[in-house]
């Protein structure tokens, strides 16, 4: 079946470093993927998605990068704050039978 | 605007008793879909509907049913409830299928 994996369960960065975030999926036809961020007592917050016709697609300090041919996308974090720091998933959301798919994401350690 | 709305917040149960969490999205979203999160997992899907029917179903025993009424709120019911159960349960709520989907804060669910 389907599955998203993370690469690293957790990340710690420096306050003001850019943070690298890394995603992989194993559905050739994921048309769209959109990553997360969780915070603890919260559900998960819409940061940025793509759909597979980009490769790239730029937020407010937040970019993700999508690759098909290797079947990775990547969450890549300006300058990362404090207010950063949560679990962050990816998940590839179904567009025809309604299945998502999500992994089991990175925890993001900003220390000041 | 009000984001997804879900009640109650935390509920605790025994075995084999029998649940209904409830969900309101966002104003104007016609898709709800049901998510299990377990601690330290990513969230797992449950059920999608959109228009009042079921879009997508995920690998959950038929103890586990939903509904979605003419107004979109939508209900998940568990019945049988087995320890495992315990878990937090998240409604996300979207325009449609391949359409962000945007999550509420759950339902601690607590199964003693």
């Amino acid at each position: 079946g389907e599955s998203v994996g993370l690469h690293l369960p957790t990340l710690s960065v420096q306050e003001g470093d850019n943070s690298i975030i890394n995603c992989a999926y194993s559905n050739s036809a994921s048309d769209y993927f959109i990553w997360y961020k969780q915070e603890s007592g919260k559900g998960p917050q819409f940061i940025i998605d793509i759909r597979s016709n980009m490769d790239k697609r730029q937020g407010q300090r937040v970019t993700v990068l999508l690759n098909k041919t290797v079947k990775h996308l990547s969450l890549q974090i300006a300058a990362t704050q404090p207010g950063d720091s949560a679990v962050y998933f990816c998940a590839e959301i179904g567009t025809n039978a309604g299945k998502s798919t999500f992994g089991d994401g990175t925890t993001l350690t900003v220390k000041p | 605007d009000a984001g997804v709305t879900q009640s109650p917040t935390h509920l605790i149960k025994t075995r084999g008793q029998h649940v209904t969490l409830r969900c309101s999205p966002i104003s104007g979203h016609k898709s709800v879909s049901w998510y299990q999160q377990v601690l330290g997992q990513g969230p797992q899907f449950i059920f999608q509907y959109y228009e009042k029917e079921e879009r997508g179903r995920g690998n959950f025993p038929d103890r586990f049913s939903a509904r979605q009424f003419p107004n979109y709120s939508s209900e998940l019911n568990v019945n049988a409830l087995l320890l495992g159960d315990s878990a937090l349960y998240l409604c996300a709520s979207s325009l449609g299928s391949g359409q962000p989907q945007h999550f509420g804060d759950g339902t601690r669910l607590s199964i003693l």
